[in-house]
């Protein structure tokens, strides 16, 4: 059963730009959440989506969006990238909302802002 | 408001030796709570979990944690440990559906 998969694994962007990160969850997880991971502030929640819906979502200014599609796929984007955006960017699959139970994550996308 | 807290960003035991990394929580209502694990460039993995019931947990790779709602605590223990042990670790919780909220994370270095 394939896991979680984050694609890119690493990119590298300018200040202004603006990124899209994708995330294929396990096969028949409908929920997708994202999480932004630095050293500094460690695991923060950005958004959840299960079946299309945005169910939650954390305290990130709306330059963060996020969508997801019908095959349960998501995307995260980024818009007018800041210095501060250079993170790893997690996103997680489970079979239900809310986080009750087990959440798998994918290895990441690595992103940094010059 | 929900919060965890780890309490010691670094761990350093000797292989065989008793692990032990703490996490305390606030929650108004019960939570579930969740210790997780990170090797170097990966994703997050889920080490075992509380919802309801016993209050002691056997997770993967011989971790087990205790939840103590008297103290809020849920610390995360291992009798002996191994090299590949190292990482770091991750304790969560949730409550009432919503997202997972993270402790600030424990490194776990094991010297041999």
């Amino acid at each position: 059963k394939a896991g979680v998969t984050q694609t890119p694994r690493y990119l590298i962007k300018t200040r202004g730009q603006q990124v899209t990160l994708s995330c294929s969850p396990i096969s028949g997880h409908r929920s997708v959440s994202w999480y932004q991971q630095t050293p500094g502030q460690g695991l923060q929640f950005l958004f959840e989506y299960f079946s299309e819906t945005q169910r939650n979502k954390g305290n990130f200014p709306g330059r963060f969006s996020g969508r997801q599609f019908s095959n349960s796929r998501s995307e995260m984007n980024v818009s007018t990238l800041e210095l501060g955006d250079s993170a790893l960017y997690l996103c997680a699959s489970s079979l239900t909302s809310g986080s009750t139970g087990e959440l798998f994550f994918g290895e990441g996308s690595r992103l940094t802002v010059l | 408001a929900q919060s965890v807290t780890q309490l010691g960003s670094h761990v350093s035991v000797s292989e065989g030796a008793l692990v032990l990394l703490r996490c305390n929580y606030s929650s108004s209502v019960p939570p579930y709570l969740f210790w997780y694990v990170q090797y170097p460039n990966q994703g997050l993995q889920l080490l075992l979990k509380y919802t309801t019931g016993a209050t002691l947990v056997k997770g993967i790779n011989g971790f087990e944690a205790e939840f103590k709602k008297s103290e809020t605590s849920f610390h995360l223990t291992k009798p002996s440990a191994h090299m590949s042990d190292a990482a770091e670790y991750f304790c969560a919780l949730n409550q009432a559906g919503t997202a997972l909220i993270f402790g600030k994370g424990t490194t776990l270095s094991v010297s041999s």
